[in-house]
C-alpha cells in the first residue's frame, strides 16, 4: 500500500497570504494524485487532479505541481473561505490512499 | 445537477450489520464507476470500496474484505454497500462518491454516519 503524508499537519495563515502544502508518496505515483477540500461538517470537494491540473469551477489560486513522490498544492492568495482541510490522494495504485490532511486555520 | 444521497447508516451493535444506499440522479449512472469512502470521527479519509461500471471491476479495502459487499443496481440508479461482522472500527461517515475520471473522486455525497457500539 502506497502511503501518503501530508505536512504540516496544521498551517496558521492570514488572509491574502500564499500558502504551500506538500504531499510525499512512499513510492512513485507518476502524476496520479489528487487534491481535496473539506470545510466542517461538508464532503471533500475535488481541486486538483492528475497533479496540476483544476478541476472544473476551481479558482485559478489553486495550483498543484509534482510528481513521482512529491506533490504541491499552492493557494496564492487565502481567501476567507479557503481556511478548511486540504487532502491528497493517489491513485496511481489499489488501494487508492489518502493523506492525513493539512488543516488551514486563521492566524 | 449530479446528486448522491446516501441513507440507512444507524446505530448498530459489533456484529451486526447494515446495508446502506446511494441515490444517483442527474447523470448517467451506469458509465460511472463509483466508491464507498470512510471518515472516522475528527479522522482522515480510507477508501473502503470500487465497482466499476461492469459489475464484475470490483475491489476493497483490506480493512473490510470479506465483510463488506458492493453492489449497483443500474436500473434503479443505486449503489450498495452491504455491511455485516461490524466493528467498532467501522465507526465512522460513509460517503458515496463517483468517479470524475479514472479513480478521482468527485461529487461526494453528504455521507451517512454509521455507528458501531454496544
Amino acid at each position: 500500500e502506497i502511503v501518503m503524508t501530508q505536512s504540516p499537519g496544521t498551517l496558521s495563515v492570514s488572509p491574502g497570504e500564499r500558502v504551500t502544502l506538500s504531499c510525499r508518496a512512499s513510492q512513485s505515483v507518476s502524476s496520479n494524485l489528487a487534491w481535496y477540500q473539506q470545510k466542517p461538517g461538508q464532503a471533500p470537494r475535488l481541486l486538483i487532479h492528475g497533479a496540476s491540473p483544476r478541476a472544473t469551477g476551481i479558482p485559478a489560486r489553486f495550483s498543484g505541481s509534482g510528481s513521482g513522490t512529491e506533490f504541491t498544492l499552492t493557494i496564492s492568495s487565502l481567501q476567507s473561505e479557503d481556511f478548511a482541510v486540504y487532502f491528497c490522494q493517489q491513485y496511481n495504485n489499489w488501494p487508492i490512499t489518502f493523506g492525513q490532511g493539512t488543516r488551514l486555520e486563521i492566524k | 445537477q449530479v446528486q448522491l444521497v446516501e441513507s440507512g447508516g444507524g446505530l448498530v451493535k459489533p456484529g451486526g450489520s447494515l446495508r446502506l444506499s446511494c441515490a444517483a440522479s442527474g447523470f448517467t449512472f451506469s458509465v460511472y464507476s463509483m466508491s464507498w469512502i470512510r471518515q472516522a470521527p475528527g479522522k482522515g479519509l480510507e477508501w473502503v470500496s470500487y465497482i466499476g461500471r461492469s459489475p464484475s471491476i470490483i475491489y476493497y479495502a483490506d480493512s473490510v474484505k470479506g465483510r463488506f459487499t458492493i453492489s449497483r443496481d443500474n436500473a434503479k440508479n443505486v449503489l450498495y454497500l452491504q455491511m455485516n461482522s461490524l466493528r467498532a472500527e467501522d465507526t465512522a461517515v460513509y460517503y458515496c462518491a463517483r468517479d470524475y475520471v479514472s479513480r478521482v473522486i468527485d461529487p461526494w455525497g453528504q455521507g451517512t454516519l454509521v455507528t458501531v457500539s454496544s
